[in-house]
This record gives structure tokens, C-alpha cells and sequence, in this order.
């Protein structure tokens, strides 16, 4: 599969928790984004990240997450003490760089805080 | 402050018919538009997208076009599949590897 890749699936966590969130970009990509997506929303962007460097997080609540995406492995979306209000579905886009425009989707994380 | 909209929420249309939906965006700094399908539990798929240069795009039975002054496009879909039936988003990028600013979406629910 050469798709983009998320895991887990589905995380459930309950209030207080961490939730470790995982994506491995499209072959040949090297820009990696993460979006939010709550209920009866769009997509929200948070953080775009190339290797060992974070581009803008701009879209990342202040406090409680963050993101990494290091020269061996995964991407990794981190949310500490997690609340009610953290669920969502978390999808992790990819794209070739700096030319590319299009960028291609995981089938996302869903996450539901207890 | 929704730069990007999709004033609705849902379209049903009949099978075989052309389907069109509509986006709106407020920020003139955006120079590049996709529009994504989206099913349930899954992530959205790349359709088509457009340059600010351009006022139309054509890939098969989907057709984005782009009126720049009016800050409004739509993606046609000439004619309706059942397998057509999704959401769809339009989003917008500023330019370069920045991440995109997406609408709400609009369920299409295409009628046999």
C-alpha cells in the first residue's frame, strides 16, 4: 500500500490521558500535515512538518499537543491530559514539497476521550 | 471567521443528471483550489483542482470552474454516478506547501 498511513485507527482514551497518534507519509513525500476534523466540520489544519523540522503550527492549540516528524519513522501527533473536547477524527496529510499543491490523505485517527 | 464556504449543507440530485456544487472563499491571498470527496470513516480523496490563473479545469465527468472576481467556484459532475454520493470539500491553499483551509462540506446524494 502505498498510500498514506495512519495508526491507530481508533484510540480511545480517558480524560487525563496521552494519546500517541502515527503517520507515515506517501512514498517519495517529504511534507507532512495533521488536520482536525470535529463533528458536522471541515477539516481544520494544525501543524505542517518535514523532516526534523516543524514549518507552521499555527493551527495547534497552544497547550497539551504536539507534533514531531523525525529522520527515521513516523510523524507522530501527541495530545497530553487529554479532554472530552480532543474528540475527533485527526487525519495526516502528505505531499512531494514545496511545487505540490495536492495533498494526499490517511484514513485519519479517531479519538474519543472518556 | 470561515474563509472558505459551502453555503449547502447538502444536494440530492438524480442519477445521470449534472451535479454542481458550489464554494465561496473571503481570503484573496488563496491562488490555488481543490475540491476533495470524502466517505464515511475514511479519508478525503484528491478530485481536481485549480490555479488562480486558470477559470476552468476538466478531468473526465468532473469540471471545476473558477470566477476570481467573485471569489466563487464549483465542481460539476457531468453525468451522476450512485457511486458519486459523498462529501465533497473545496479547499484552499495560499501558495507553496502551506496547509490548506478547508469548507464545511456539502453531502451529495445522488438519486437512482
Amino acid at each position: 500500500n502505498a498510500g498514506v498511513m495512519q495508526n491507530p485507527r481508533h484510540l480511545v482514551r480517558r480524560r487525563g490521558q496521552e494519546a500517541r497518534l502515527r503517520c507515515s507519509p506517501m512514498k517519495g513525500h517529504s511534507h507532512v500535515y495533521w488536520y482536525r476534523q470535529l463533528p458536522e466540520e471541515g477539516l481544520k489544519f494544525m501543524v505542517y512538518l518535514q523532516k526534523e523540522n516543524i514549518i507552521d503550527e499555527s493551527g495547534m492549540p497552544k497547550e497539551r499537543f504536539s507534533a514531531e516528524f523525525p529522520k527515521e519513522g513516523p510523524s507522530i501527533l501527541r495530545i497530553q491530559q487529554v479532554v472530552r473536547g480532543d474528540s475527533a477524527a485527526y487525519f495526516c496529510a502528505s505531499s512531494r514539497g514545496v511545487s505540490s499543491y495536492e495533498q494526499y490523505f490517511g484514513p485519519g485517527t479517531r479519538l474519543t476521550v472518556t | 471567521d470561515q474563509q472558505v464556504k459551502q453555503n449547502s449543507p447538502s444536494l440530492s440530485v438524480q442519477e445521470g443528471r449534472i451535479s454542481i456544487l458550489n464554494c465561496d472563499y473571503t481570503n484573496s491571498m488563496f491562488d490555488y483550489f481543490l475540491w476533495y470527496k470524502k466517505y464515511p470513516a475514511e479519508g478525503p480523496t484528491f478530485l481536481i483542482s485549480i490555479s488562480s490563473i486558470k477559470d476552468k479545469n476538466e478531468d473526465g465527468r468532473f469540471t471545476v470552474f473558477l470566477n476570481k472576481s467573485a471569489k466563487h467556484l464549483s465542481l460539476h459532475i457531468v453525468p451522476s454516478q450512485p457511486g458519486d454520493s459523498a462529501v465533497y470539500f473545496c479547499a484552499a491553499s495560499k501558495g507553496g506547501a502551506d496547509g490548506l483551509t478547508f469548507g464545511k462540506g456539502t453531502h451529495l446524494i445522488i438519486q437512482p
